[in-house]
């Protein structure tokens, strides 16, 4: 049963510390999304990759948040430092080529 | 800019009666793909059903249809025969940047279902 994995589901941080958030895209998918999902903003894309390679970012602050893909069986989100404001669910998508997504169950990350 | 507008916050139906919910979006693209995804209380994002815009013929999955209005840039969803797990927020989305996954989503419109 193919699936998006994402680690960890839920997440309780202090304000300030560094935030690690992985995804396990479905073996063979090529392209990876990040998206972010707040009441006030709804769903927001955070970062795109394809064949590992960041193609947009745009939708990211840079000064605090970067993402990236080791290799192909992993991608990470990092926050430092973390904000209250990052409080949200994150997802993960994964798709082949410019087939649908599938997205992962998310991390919900509440900074306090 | 690509936009995707849904104006319906909330709906709520009957069980097995039918229910349709509004999806309209703008795109300067001539080929595209629409989607529409469900969200129930886990969480998990769940693709219901997608359309290409080149096919006339709207697209179909079980109980779930869409109505494909290109030239007025609408892609409603028609669920019959409601159940009550089709209880969720469900969004509409549309491709855009060149990639079919890489997508701009609506606001979503919770739907409840009423036994």
């Amino acid at each position: 049963d193919a699936r998006v994995t994402q680690t960890p589901r839920d997440k309780v941080t202090e304000m300030g510390q560094e935030v690690t958030m992985r995804c396990q895209p479905i073996l063979g998918h090529n392209t990876v999304f990040w998206y972010r999902q707040t009441m006030m903003q709804g769903l927001e894309l955070l970062a795109y990759f394809r064949n590992r390679a960041p193609l947009d970012d745009s939708g990211m602050p840079k000064d605090r948040f970067s993402a990236e893909m080791p290799d192909a069986t992993l991608a990470t989100l990092k926050i430092q430092p973390s904000e209250p404001r990052d409080s949200a669910v994150y997802f993960c998508a994964s798709g082949f080529e410019n087939t649908e997504a599938f997205f992962g169950q998310g991390t919900r990350l509440t900074v306090v | 800019a690509q936009t995707v507008t849904q104006s319906q916050p909330e709906m709520s139906v009957q069980e097995a009666e039918t229910v349709t919910l509004s999806c309209t979006y703008d795109t300067s693209e001539s080929d595209y793909y629409l989607f529409w995804y469900k969200q129930p209380p886990s969480r998990q994002m769940i693709l219901v059903i997608r359309q290409e815009a080149y096919k006339q013929q709207n697209a179909t999955e079980n109980r779930f249809s869409v109505n494909f209005q290109k030239a007025a840039k609408s892609f409603s969803l028609k669920i019959s025969d409601s159940q009550l797990g089709d209880a969720a927020m469900y969004f509409c989305a549309l491709p855009h940047g060149g990639a079919t996954n890489k997508l701009i989503f609506g606001t979503g419109t919770l739907l409840a279902v009423q036994p």
